[in-house]
């Protein structure tokens, strides 16, 4: 079946660093890949879909200069913090969907989380 | 392999009658699930969980059983209603990693 991985598991980092997080598609190509944010009971708040080679398109409230996505080939994206600060600590999960499927059918990464000192 | 495994990617109940989506995870070791509801172009929202020291959770009419030797757990919404339409997500946990199970597109029919 099709996974999706995400690396690294955990990253703690110092204020004003900036972390980059990878989404994979390990056994198909991803048309589109999503990024999510868990806040509290736990809901996912989309950030940004990301469309292989074109620019991301960023949920309301969401700042693209911050959140760096880049989408380079139809099997990874990746999710740059910039300059990251302690309310940046998060879980971030990336979903891809799979190139021929109907859109619908997400597969979810296992997620990162990301604990800013 | 997937993890979390949602096997009907569909499910048609009329208004009134019961919903049962199904999902199945193949590690032991998970201890904590949930079901996440989805419309489009927003992430999932969280819905109901449950704990794997029990088999039943229920808040209003949705029911989430778990069976730990069949590694099976179900959402029951009862009666259903058109506006419970949307892809729903199951999904487990262990320890620090959240795996959720691919989707059933749920439709209320009126």
């Amino acid at each position: 079946g099709a996974v999706v991985s995400q690396h690294p598991s955990w990253v703690i980092c110092k204020s004003g660093t900036s972390v980059k997080i990878e989404c994979r598609s390990l056994d198909f190509q991803a048309t589109t890949m999503f990024w999510y944010r868990q806040f509290p009971k736990q809901s996912l708040m989309l950030m940004a879909t990301s469309n292989e080679g074109s620019k991301a398109t960023y949920e309301q409230g969401v700042e693209k200069d911050k959140f760096l996505i880049n989408h380079a080939s139809l099997t990874l994206s990746t999710l740059t913090v910039t300059s990251a600060h302690p309310e940046d600590s998060s879980f971030y999960i990336c979903s891809a969907t799979q190139e021929g499927g109907s859109g619908e059918t997400q597969y979810f990464g296992p997620g990162t989380r990301l604990l800013v000192l | 392999d997937q993890q979390v495994k949602q096997n009907s990617p569909s499910l048609s109940v009329q208004e009134g009658r019961i919903s049962i989506l199904n999902c199945d995870y193949t590690n032991s070791m998970f201890d904590y699930f949930l079901w996440y509801k989805k419309y489009p172009a927003e992430g999932p929202t969280f819905l109901i969980s449950i704990s794997s020291i029990k088999d039943k959770n229920e808040d209003g009419r949705f029911t989430v059983f778990l069976n730990k030797s069949a590694k099976h757990l179900s959402l029951h919404i009862v009666p259903s209603q058109p506006g419970d339409s949307a892809v729903y997500f199951c999904a487990a946990t262990g320890a620090n990693n959240l795996f959720f199970g691919t989707g059933t597109r749920l439709t209320v029919i009126p």
